[in-house]
């Protein structure tokens, strides 16, 4: 079955950098899109962006495109995310999830990276 | 482009049906028929349970509809049970560089 798992919790210093995985298994990882999702202690999910694993083309959420960078590696299917400069602000957990076949919708999710930034 | 809009919180007793709301524009929901609704449990990853509007995964009760009229889609929960009772979020594709999110409604069974 599809299953995408996570690298575990993360705790930075403001200004440092993250980079958060996310293991693909139960399919072609090439075949579907990766999205990231945020979502801050207590509130919404906010689309980060996603990247094609195929191409390697990314594409960001205007609120994230100046410090995160999302790439793949199709060899171990898996995606990543690394998020620069943190903030306190930053502070969420972050998920993956795979746009599958059935629709344009997000079928599959990972578990979630939970980044605490704290000094 | 804004969030979704949701109605923050909506109460129901077990057997009853509720229905959520999410209201976007034109550009969103009211241009595509992409619109996704996902249940999330405290402390669980998102699922999704209805997925094009209408559709539902393989596996996920025939208890959960969705539906659209112009700008506006709607998740309805027929026979309310103890197990519904979680944050709900719509979803909806609104470009080649845009997906949105609505801002979640917290279902309580009564």
């Amino acid at each position: 079955q599809v299953q995408l798992v996570q690298s575990g919790a993360e705790v930075k210093r403001p200004g440092a950098s993250v980079k958060v995985s996310c293991k693909a298994s139960g399919y072609r990882f090439s075949d579907y899109y990766i999205h990231w999702v945020r979502q801050a202690p207590g509130q919404g999910l906010e689309c980060m962006g996603w990247i094609n694993p195929k191409s390697g083309r990314t594409t960001y959420a205007q609120n994230f495109q100046d410090w995160v960078t999302m790439s793949g590696d199709t060899s171990i299917s898996t995606a990543y995310l690394e998020l620069n400069r943190l903030k306190f602000d930053d502070a969420a957990i972050y998920y993956c999830a795979r746009v599958g076949p059935a629709g344009i919708t997000l079928d599959s999710w990972g578990q979630g990276t939970r980044v605490t930034v704290s000094s | 482009q804004s969030a979704l809009t949701q109605p923050a919180s909506v109460s129901g007793s077990p057997g009853q049906s509720i229905t959520i709301s999410c209201a976007g524009t034109s550009s969103d929901i009211g241009r595509y028929n992409y619109v996704s609704w996902y249940q999330q449990h405290s402390g669980r990853a998102p699922k999704v349970i209805i997925y094009d509007v209408y559709d539902r995964p393989s596996g996920v009760s025939d208890r959960f509809s969705g539906s659209k009229s112009g700008n506006t889609a709607s998740l309805t929960i027929s026979g309310l049970q103890t197990e519904d009772e979680a944050d709900y979020y719509c979803g909806s594709y609104a470009s080649s560089s845009t997906w949105l999110f609505g801002g979640g409604t917290k279902v309580t069974v009564l």
